[in-house]
């Protein structure tokens, strides 16, 4: 149980291009989510909470308009890192909050990000 | 700021000997902590965690301390086995009003079990 998905694993993308990231449950419905990202040999870094339904809660220093995200379902939600700059390639992780305990969180594989 | 901190980026250990992964934080009104493993290019996998009622929670061959007052946590693997080698980070979460749920991470400890 408690299996998070994400899609693409990787993707390249040219600069100026807008770039959509997917984080499923798939066993599981996932009233919250969680966005990070992780640089090279670094901590993974919350970027947002994403609750369905309702409007992505952003940390700060995270541009809103540059990192939207959309939790339309208990199952699904996305990260579009829109106008991609080289400086956004880094490792996007998303996790949901576990159903019996929810201040767990399980985590999907990631998405590799390379911006050129 | 670093809120939760992993002084040791790595740990070196023979196969069937003790791990002890250390995580010490500063926000008093963390309460609740967990420990994840984490392979390069993948995400993380939860391994065990506690609540600050408790100091101690054991699964398995994990094990992981709590001591409130120094604000520092540990993680023992007994036996290490070589599949323990990974990067183990801790995460705190609590006190963030309407928010408790947010994890903070710390930096990470690479740990290599030698066979």
């Amino acid at each position: 149980g408690a299996v998070v998905s994400q899609h693409p694993s990787w993707v390249i993308c040219k600069s100026g291009t807008s770039v959509k990231i997917e984080c499923r449950s798939l066993d599981f419905q996932a009233t919250t989510m969680f966005w990070y990202r992780q640089f090279p040999k670094q901590s993974l870094m919350l970027m947002a909470t994403s609750n369905e339904g309702s409007k992505a809660t952003y940390e700060q220093g995270v541009e809103k308009d540059k990192f939207l995200i959309n939790h339309a379902s208990l199952t699904l939600s996305t990260l579009t890192v829109t106008s991609a700059h080289p400086e956004d390639s880094s490792f996007y992780i998303c996790s949901a909050e576990g159903t019996s305990n929810v201040r767990e969180q399980y985590f999907g594989p990631g998405t590799r990000l390379t911006v050129t | 700021d670093q809120q939760v901190k992993q002084n040791s980026p790595s740990l070196s250990v023979q196969e069937g000997r003790i791990s002890i992964l250390n995580c010490d934080y500063t926000n008093s009104m963390f309460d609740y902590f967990l420990w994840y493993k984490k392979y390069p290019a993948e995400g993380p996998t939860f391994l065990i965690s506690i609540s600050s009622i408790k100091d101690k929670n054991e699964d398995g061959r994990f094990t992981v301390f709590l001591n409130k007052s120094a604000k520092h946590l540990s993680l023992h693997i007994v036996p290490s086995q070589p599949g323990d080698s990974a990067v183990y980070f801790c995460a705190a979460s609590g006190g963030y009003g309407g928010a408790t749920n947010k994890l903070i991470f710390g930096t990470g400890t690479l740990l290599a079990v030698q066979p």
